[in-house]
């Protein structure tokens, strides 16, 4: 099993719908989850880290953590245009500073 | 402004030229890293140094060579020995030490082509 597994998609939700993105880890990460916004052709953008089981809230965004499942989420409600992007999902590696990227998401809004 | 520059933006090579990338960050972080992007891939790490004079390989090291004789600047040079170079690589940075989040901050990458 690879570190971080996201479902690579595409993902197509209507403008104003709430876009749910999925990620699994491995027993290799720590609990320390980041989400990344990836715009084609720019570098990515950290938007949300989440460290603790439960959920996270961030304006229009939620990160959510299922340590016994092993899966990290992230929800994007009143999803806009702008939103359409490669979202990565990225773990701390265990006793390393080090990060293991998915391979991403790539989400598009239709307006 | 604090953040993180990478120079130039696009780059274009011969093949069998070493060539060097340029990475500097103002945010008074510890950790750099270097990373490439190919195409529907994930990010892979090349290398990174968690302080001055000191850095370690990453996943894919061969072909590459850093420096970080300043705290602010992480130079990336891609070698000819680097069988497939064309790629674009990202520059990040980040806090380190006990009880921080090693949150990573990307500069705006350099996107190098070599033929």
């Amino acid at each position: 099993q690879k570190e971080v597994e996201q479902n690579s998609g595409p993902l197509s939700v209507p403008e104003g719908a709430i876009a749910s993105l999925n990620c699994t880890y491995s027993d290799r990460v720590s609990q320390s989850f980041f989400w990344y916004r990836q715009y084609s052709g720019k570098s990515p953008e950290l938007i949300m880290s989440i460290y603790s089981n439960g959920d996270k809230e961030d304006g229009r965004f939620t990160a959510q953590l299922n340590k016994a499942s092993q899966y990290v989420s992230l929800l994007i409600r009143d999803s806009q245009p702008s939103d359409s992007a490669t979202y990565l999902c990225v773990a701390l590696q265990t006793g390393a500073n080090n990060l293991f990227f998915g391979t991403g998401t790539r989400l598009t809004v239709i307006p | 402004d604090g953040g993180i520059t990478q120079s130039p933006k696009y780059l274009f090579r011969k093949e069998g030229q070493n060539v060097t990338l340029s990475c500097e960050q103002n945010l008074n972080h510890d950790a750099m890293y270097w990373y490439r992007q190919d195409p529907g891939q994930g990010l892979r790490l090349i290398y990174y140094s968690q302080i001055v004079n000191d850095f370690q390989k990453g996943d894919i090291a061969e072909g590459y060579s850093v420096s970080r004789e300043k705290k602010e600047s992480f130079p990336l040079t891609v070698t000819s020995a680097q069988k497939n170079p064309t790629a674009f690589y990202l520059c990040a940075s980040s806090s380190w030490g006990t009880g921080i989040t090693y949150e990573q901050y990307f500069g705006p990458g350099t996107r190098l082509t070599v033929t």
